[in-house]
């Protein structure tokens, strides 16, 4: 019920090309969907966020696809580029206590 | 603004000895969190402050973990004694308040031998 799982583990792309990371839920009190970049040697750091009461949000290159009654939610970065390559992870989080509960990450490459 | 500042960066013990990991949050946060980042796995939370009081510690093995946030500005997190099970790295994040972004440091990384 806790479980944010998320998928692929990792991830080649072209530079250029658009990558695609997912993840899927099953409580439905979650309202927060944050997703995190973490480079190598370096602690997570927040990417884009969105709450269920919208669909889309876009932040440059970076876009969250959010749907509700499929309970998932998806990262997709266009244009990627060789300084794109990172961990991704997806998290989510209630208002009850606000505490992040953390997809496995998805190794992202991206190959120039 | 100063980031989230965590020492030491690596740390090599042999197990059943003990460590201990520092963390100063950004100036003005009342939240810190302390989180356990096995290889390969996401961040698992294991105590979250509220300045200096726990608001949750359900997943902190007390029986090896302690951490305490002393007059609510920096923390301390303590293994005694380490298993081989330990070996990650230790992130601590902060946060004005409950709810808000929770900015990281760069972790330490822990190998027990």
């Amino acid at each position: 019920q806790q479980q944010v799982k998320q998928s692929p583990q990792s991830l080649i792309v072209q530079k250029g090309g658009i990558s695609i990371i997912n993840c899927a839920y099953e409580n439905t009190a979650f309202d927060y969907f944050p997703w995190y970049q973490q480079f190598p040697g370096k602690g997570p750091a927040l990417l884009i966020a969105i709450r269920p009461d919208v669909s889309e949000k876009k932040e440059g290159r970076f876009t969250i696809s959010f749907n509700k009654s499929a309970k998932q939610f998806s990262l997709h970065i266009m244009d990627s580029q060789p300084g794109d390559s990172a961990t991704y992870f997806c998290a989510a989080s209630t208002k009850s206590n606000y505490q992040l509960i953390w997809g496995a990450g998805t190794k992202l490459i991206i190959k120039p | 603004e100063a980031g989230v500042a965590q020492s030491p960066r690596y740390k090599i013990i042999e197990k059943r000895q003990s460590v201990a990991f520092w963390c100063n949050p950004i100036s003005g946060h009342a939240t810190l969190y302390w989180y356990q980042q096995i290889l390969g796995q996401g961040p698992k939370l294991l105590i979250q402050f509220q300045n200096n009081g726990v608001v949750d510690d359900s997943q902190l093995p007390k029986d090896r973990f302690s951490a305490e946030r002393l007059k609510g500005v920096d923390s301390t997190l303590k293994i005694q004694p380490a298993k081989l099970e330990d070996s990650a790295v230790y992130l601590c994040a902060s946060s004005y308040s409950l709810g808000d972004i929770q900015y990281f440091g760069a972790g330490t990384r822990l190998s027990v031998l």
